[in-house]
């Protein structure tokens, strides 16, 4: 069965340090890869997606960027945080053309101090 | 485009009662449909979906939806709520010629009273 993978899964980071968080997914193979954001009482943002290795489509411009450099792994990264950056940071996969919903890893709890 | 529309952004029932979760869409093609379920600090869960055929679709916990395209609706029902059912619901529709992206609702949390 899949099962996707995110760590860490809470992060305290100052303003202006930067930022990796990791995604992969396990028992499936190029899937659709995505990251969401959820800020306090707000609802799902689509940050990016990858069809494939090194395809990243940015939905939000922002100081945050994707990249995918393997078949199961996403990585979302920022140089410098902002305050505004806090939130609930989900990874998500969608598998096969068929499939279209989507399955969430566990999510990292980003705060910005 | 594509757009979703969650009533209410909490709704609290009673154990024991009926629970009804609103969701309307809008999609210009036949749309796929989901309901997630999101515990705190929890990723998000597929509930079920709705692609084609039977319009009244079953998930999981007890949760169904019904499927009805003259209303363009597709809420989300549970005859007895349960105080584990506390959490939040996501409505979410496919985007049109994206199958790589779904829309997603604004969620609505829901409270059970004991």
């Amino acid at each position: 069965s899949q099962t996707i993978h995110q760590w860490p899964a809470t992060l305290v980071q100052p303003v202006g340090s930067p930022l990796s968080l990791e995604c992969t997914v396990e028992g499936t193979s190029n899937p659709n890869l995505y990251w969401y954001r959820q800020a306090a009482g707000r609802g799902l943002q689509l940050l990016f997606y990858s069809v494939g290795i090194g395809q990243i489509s940015s939905e939000v411009p922002q100081n945050l960027s994707a990249s995918r450099p393997q078949d199961r792994q996403f990585i979302l990264s920022s140089k410098k945080l902002l305050l505004s950056d806090s939130g609930f940071y989900l990874c998500a996969w969608r598998g096969g053309r068929e499939a279209y919903e989507q399955y969430f890893g566990p999510g990292t709890r980003l705060t910005v101090t | 485009a594509q757009s979703v529309t969650q009533l209410g952004s909490h709704v609290s029932v009673s154990e024991g009662a009926l629970v009804l979760l609103r969701c309307n869409y809008s999609s210009s093609v036949p749309p796929y449909l989901f309901w997630y379920v999101q515990y705190p600090n929890q990723g998000l869960q597929l509930l079920l979906k709705y692609t084609t055929g039977a319009t009244l679709v079953k998930g999981i916990n007890g949760f169904e939806a019904e499927f009805k395209k003259s209303e363009t609706s597709f809420h989300l029902t549970k005859p007895s709520a349960h105080m584990s059912d506390a959490a939040e619901y996501f409505c979410a529709v496919r985007a049109m010629n994206r199958d790589d992206k779904i829309i997603f609702g604004k969620g609505t949390r829901l409270h059970i009273l004991p």
